[in-house]
């Protein structure tokens, strides 16, 4: 069954730094999301993607956050300068019918 | 607009049922349910339509009533396997694609 892939599985990052989440969505999907949920929480909208660019973003997603569709198969997230509260699991998912999420990162700003 | 899902929590014995369900308070064009378990990912379940259809998949099953906004997930003779955390993620009538999920519902089956 085809999946979604997401890199790193786990990161770990200092306040302020940059970090970029990698996803690989199933091929011959067009819609692409970023959710995230922070421990034991409900899952968050970020953005949504398509036709490369952004079709639609929460007010979480702000000026600090990136996505890119750089070759047509990657998707990333970027967090520009990470604060503690950016501290979640990160999903990925692609959409034909339900939505596939990737199995996440795990991101930790210490 | 977050949709509420009630209950909170449900602890079940094999083979017993439960419901969960999942209330709107905008129009909605879609409902979704996922089951995540801890540690993992959401697994997509079922995608039910307005048109108030009511859809199956092994032993469980939704409904979705268009007028009310509000889906329910039926899971019969439950298995060890179902323990996971459910939500509900509603698409409004604008159909943007856009998923905003519930809070969940965990559901635990003891042996």
């Amino acid at each position: 069954e085809p999946e979604v892939t997401q890199t790193p599985s786990h990161q770990v990052t200092q306040m302020g730094q940059e970090v970029i989440l990698r996803c690989v969505p199933i091929s011959n999907h067009l819609y692409f999301y970023w959710y995230r949920q922070i421990l034991g929480q409900k899952v968050e909208f970020l953005v949504s993607f398509y036709n490369n660019e952004i079709s639609e973003k929460s007010e979480i997603f702000d000026d600090q956050f990136s996505v890119e569709r750089p070759d047509g198969s990657n998707f990333t997230l970027k967090i520009r300068s990470t604060k503690l509260e950016d501290s979640a699991m990160y999903f990925c998912a692609s959409q034909s019918y339900g939505y596939t999420f990737g199995s996440g990162t795990r991101l930790t700003v210490v | 607009q977050q949709p509420v899902q009630s209950p909170q929590a449900v602890i079940l014995r094999e083979g017993e049922d439960a419901v969960i369900n999942c209330s709107s308070s905008k129009a909605l064009y879609s409902v979704h349910w996922y089951r995540q378990k801890h540690g993992e990912a959401p697994v997509f379940l079922m995608i039910l339509l307005k048109g108030g259809e009511q859809k199956g998949h092994e032993k469980i099953s939704a409904s979705f009533n268009e007028k009310k906004q509000q889906s329910s997930l039926y899971l019969t003779a439950s298995q060890l396997s179902y323990s996971g955390t459910y939500f509900c993620g509603t698409v409004g009538s604008g159909n943007t694609g856009k998923l905003i999920f519930g809070q969940g519902t965990t559901l635990q089956v003891k042996p």
